[in-house]
C-alpha cells in the first residue's frame, strides 16, 4: 500500500514568486492535513480537509491557501513568497472521520525562498 | 491553550541502554495522543497512538503510556540500537472539533552510541 506522496521533494522560489505543492494520500483517507516545520517555530498546523471542504485552518496569513479535489488529492498553494516561508511543508492523511486518528505523514516539500 | 512540551531536547546513550522520553501537555482535555518519529530531512514515521481512554500501548521495542491527569505520557525504548538515533516527537489531538490539528512537541533529539 503506497504511503502519502508529497511533489516536489524540494524547490528554491524567490521573494514574491508564488508556489504549488501537492500531495496524494494513502489510498482509500480523505482527510488531509497540512504543516509546515521551521527549526524555530517546529510543526504548525496550516490546515486540514475532509471530503474537498476545509475544515480547520490554523494561525497563518490568507498568502497559505488550500484545496482538496474529489479524489482526495490536496495543494497548498503559497502567495507572495517571503523569506521566512522557507521551510519543510509535510501532508498527513489519516483514514478516519469525526476526529484525526492516526495520521500518516509524506516525506515533505522542503522550500527555499531566496 | 495548549501547549507541549518534550522534555530533554537531546539525548545520548549507549547501544543497549532502556530510556525513556517525557511529553507533557497543558489541556487534559485530549481525544488522543500520538509519538512520531523523524529522521533528518525526512517526514514523520507514526510509532504509537493512545487515544484518551488508553493508558499505554505496546509495539515491539516501543511502550508509551498516558496519564491524562497529569498530563504525562512516556515513550520508553528497550534495548536501544544505533537505528533508533532519531527525533522523537510527541503530538496531542484535543477534544472538540480541531481535526487535523495536532499541536507537537519541539521533539526529543536521541543518539544511541555504538
Amino acid at each position: 500500500k503506497a504511503g502519502v506522496t508529497q511533489t516536489p521533494r524540494y524547490l528554491i522560489k524567490t521573494r514574491g514568486q508564488q508556489v504549488t505543492l501537492s500531495c496524494s494520500p494513502i489510498s482509500g483517507h480523505r482527510s488531509v492535513s497540512w504543516y509546515q516545520q521551521t527549526p524555530g517555530q517546529g510543526l504548525q498546523f496550516l490546515f486540514e480537509y475532509f471530503s474537498e471542504t476545509q475544515r480547520n485552518k490554523g494561525n497563518f496569513p490568507g498568502r497559505f491557501s488550500g484545496r482538496q479535489f474529489s479524489n482526495s488529492r490536496s495543494e497548498m498553494n503559497v502567495s507572495t513568497l517571503e523569506l521566512g516561508d522557507s521551510a519543510l511543508y509535510l501532508c498527513a492523511s489519516s483514514s478516519r472521520g469525526a476526529n484525526t486518528g492516526e495520521l500518516f505523514f509524506g516525506e515533505g516539500s522542503r522550500l527555499t525562498v531566496l | 491553550k495548549q501547549e507541549v512540551t518534550q522534555i530533554p531536547a537531546a539525548l545520548s546513550v549507549p547501544e543497549g541502554e532502556n530510556l525513556v522520553l517525557n511529553c507533557s501537555f497543558t489541556d487534559s482535555a485530549i481525544y488522543n495522543l500520538q509519538w512520531f518519529r523523524q529522521d533528518p530531512g525526512k517526514g514523520l514515521t507514526s510509532l504509537l497512538l493512545i487515544q484518551s481512554s488508553q493508558r499505554e500501548q505496546t509495539s515491539g521495542r516501543l511502550n508509551a503510556s498516558l496519564d491524562k491527569s497529569s498530563g504525562r505520557s512516556t515513550l520508553y525504548i528497550a534495548a536501544s540500537q544505533p537505528g533508533d538515533s532519531a527525533t522523537y516527537l510527541c503530538a496531542v489531538e484535543v477534544s472538540g472539533g480541531s481535526q487535523g490539528n495536532l499541536i507537537f512537541g519541539k521533539g526529543t533529539k536521541l543518539s544511541v552510541k555504538p
